[in-house]
């Protein structure tokens, strides 16, 4: 069963740095594009960043220069590393996988979300 | 970047009634978008993908249509456990953007 599990959301100051993680079972991060998606309270959704399964990465222009995407296939992890976050930023935080994203360019699994709110 | 504009923001209506959700690109997409329902609480949940292949799982009362800039949402029979936002999404350029949200409620 493909499981993704967030964890690392919390209350960081603005200015602040947090580190998302995002556990994945039943499947091989390294090879799925994996991405982050947000949703501010009350919100719709907002794509953040993708990784491919090659490696490359993509960010939303809000986020970059600010936000990392990684991943440890050792751990089959994701990761999104977020820097000077600003209380704009805050939102809940999920991962998604989007298996065979190039033929079909949508998310098929989600984790449960992790909440980030920065405080002004 | 990509505008995706949904309507209507909201609509309601009754178990059984035929409710239709549309999506605009403010450019050709040709077949890249995603359509998803979120109900309170919980994480998007995938129903179709490449405009119309229905997901894995998902029921056959959701079907998807269009190509280019427009695209179609249809849920056949509105069941209780339809009641939800749904969204639509583009693949087919960097950043990916997501529409508004139409939310479906009971009449």
């Amino acid at each position: 069963e493909v499981q993704l599990v967030e964890s690392g959301g919390g209350l960081v100051q603005r200015g602040g740095s947090l580190r998302l993680s995002c556990a994945a079972s039943g499947f091989t991060v390294s090879s799925n594009y994996m991405s982050w998606v947000r949703q501010a309270p009350g919100k719709g959704l907002e794509w953040v960043s993708i990784v491919y399964s090659g490696g490359g990465t993509y960010y939303a222009d809000s986020v970059k220069g600010r936000f990392t995407i990684s991943r440890d296939n050792s751990k089959n992890t994701l990761y999104l590393q977020m820097n000077s976050l600003r209380a704009e930023d805050t939102a809940v935080y999920y991962c998604a996988r989007a298996e065979d994203y190039d033929s079909r360019g949508a998310f098929d699994s989600w984790g449960q979300g992790a909440l980030v709110t920065v405080s002004s | 970047d990509i505008q995706m504009t949904q309507s209507p923001s909201s609509v309601s209506a009754s178990v059984g009634d035929r409710v239709t959700i549309t999506c605009r690109a403010s450019q050709g997409i040709s077949r890249w978008l995603a359509w998803y329902q979120q109900k309170p609480g919980k994480a998007p949940k995938l129903l179709i993908y490449a405009a119309s292949s229905l997901q894995s799982g998902v029921p056959s009362r959701f079907s998807g249509s269009g190509s280019g800039t427009d695209f179609t949402l249809i849920i056949s029979s509105l069941q209780p456990e339809d009641f939800a936002t749904y969204y639509c999404q583009q693949a087919n350029s960097f950043p990916l953007t997501f529409g508004g949200g139409t939310k479906v409620e009971i009449k």
